[in-house]
């Protein structure tokens, strides 16, 4: 298996575009979660998946922020409109839904908001 | 009260000595308990699991997880520069599956 699989590695962009970060879950895995790691706040958990549905948004940070999971397969982080203050590494992990569960990570997509 | 708190280091080792990385967490925190090692400019890796109080060991790591004190702790024996990087815990948190990180100990193993 691939693992999981994120786009762009890199994205750099000017204040007030629109950034759309992609993924793709391994196969067979029904949780999917996005986070952001900076070095102020650590990893935070902006939102989870179980089965396509959005279970958790508590920590999406604000409205500019939006995310999707249109099938098993693929989800998008969108900001609209990107702010400085959104520049980040933003990470997408995947797993088998349940309280053992063990996430895998995607290789991350560093964010630059200019 | 942080959900899962890490001293964020570094703690320095010399090579082949014991590494001891710990975590604390509150009362919201379920006792599934997971270690992640993160080499700087990489995505996080699972290395270690616990679910029960107690030891766990596979190869060189052991993690230890105390639920009356709610800590856990990961030691690392025979420390080698390889193991250079920053160690988060996590643990779930609330009733559905909400994976919470500490902010990671950067563990440096010097030579």
């Amino acid at each position: 298996d691939a693992g999981v699989i994120q786009s762009p590695r890199h994205e750099v962009t000017e204040m007030g575009q629109e950034v759309t970060l992609r993924c793709k879950p391994i196969s067979g895995h029904n949780s999917l979660f996005w986070y952001r790691q900076t070095m102020m706040r650590g990893l935070e958990l902006l939102i989870y998946f179980n089965n396509n549905v959005p279970i958790d948004d508590s920590g999406m940070p604000e409205d500019r922020f939006s995310a999707k999971m249109p099938n098993a397969s693929f989800s998008t982080l969108k900001i609209q409109p990107s702010e400085p203050r959104d520049s980040a590494v933003y990470f997408c992990a995947s797993g088998e839904a349940g309280p053992s569960e063990k996430l895998f990570f995607g290789s991350g997509t560093q964010l630059s908001v200019l | 009260q942080k959900e899962v708190e890490q001293n964020s280091g570094p703690l320095s080792v010399p090579e082949g000595a014991i590494a001891s990385l710990n975590c604390t967490y509150s009362d919201r925190v379920s006792q599934s308990f997971f270690w992640y090692r993160q080499y700087s400019g990489k995505s996080p890796e699972l290395i270690m699991s616990i679910y029960s109080n107690g030891d766990k060991e596979d190869g060189r790591f052991t993690a230890q997880l105390n639920k009356a004190s709610q800590y856990v702790s990961l030691l690392i024996r025979d420390s080698q520069p390889s193991d250079s990087a920053t160690y988060l815990c996590a643990g779930y948190t609330g009733t559905a599956s909400k994976l919470t990180f500490g902010t990671g100990t950067r563990l440096q193993v010097t030579l």
